[in-house]
């Protein structure tokens, strides 16, 4: 079946440490999203790439890193400049077509919390 | 500043209930707007997208409807079911760079 895999499903960081969150996806889509959701607020957006080899900082990106070196896959990492890392990330994915915005698709999300 | 708000932000209805979810937001100049489902500590499900050429969506015991000119979309939901129970998310794309811009959910029980 066609879908976005987020791994691992829960995920616990130690001070100063780096720690990667995996998606991956087998929809063919062009573009890629991560999100941070925290209770009480709504979905942030941290970064997303439209293309292989290219992304763009949303609206959070301080302290988190991406690459986006295969269609498939977009790795967040979660790195120790990032003071409150404690939230529900998900990843999203959705077919680029020129002038029209095609629907995000979201894989089950990844719970990260401090130890 | 562009946003999304969605009232109730909590609603409990009975089984076979019909009902309505409210989203409005900020900016008349949106090019599609999108309705998401996500049930407790998941990830989330696209329902319905409307595109801003649009008035509305159907796909089963859903129907979402879109205003642009008064800023408002609702979410219709027939004969609702218990399985129907989750949080009802709602993000309009401000311009075509593909950034939702979110609203913070309603949450819906379905009581049988």
């Amino acid at each position: 079946d066609g879908g976005i895999t987020q791994s691992p499903k829960y995920l616990f960081r130690k001070e100063g440490q780096n720690v990667t969150l995996s998606c991956e996806q087998n929809l063919n889509h062009d573009a890629m999203y991560w999100y941070r959701q925290d209770p009480g607020q709504g979905l942030r957006l941290i970064y997303y790439s439209q293309i292989v080899n290219d992304f763009q900082k949303g609206d959070i990106a301080e302290g988190y890193s991406v690459s986006r070196e295969k269609k498939e896959s977009f790795p967040l990492t979660v790195t120790s400049a990032q003071k409150n890392p404690t939230a529900f990330y998900l990843c999203a994915s959705s077919m680029f077509q020129l002038g029209r915005n095609q629907p995000q698709h979201f894989g089950d999300g990844t719970r990260l919390s401090i130890l | 500043k562009q946003e999304v708000t969605q009232i109730p932000a909590a609603l409990s209805v009975p089984e076979g209930e019909n009902l309505v979810l409210n989203c409005s937001f900020t900016d008349s100049a949106i090019y599609n707007l999108q309705w998401f489902r996500q049930d407790p500590g998941k990830g989330l499900t696209s329902l319905l997208l409307i595109q801003s050429s649009q008035r509305e969506q159907t796909s089963g015991r859903l129907n979402a409807s879109l205003d642009k000119s008064s800023g408002r979309s609702t979410l219709y939901i027939a004969a609702s079911q218990p399985g129907d129970s989750a949080t009802y998310l709602c993000a309009f794309y401000a311009g075509n760079n593909r950034k939702l811009i979110w609203g913070l959910g309603t949450s819906l029980a379905v009581n049988p």
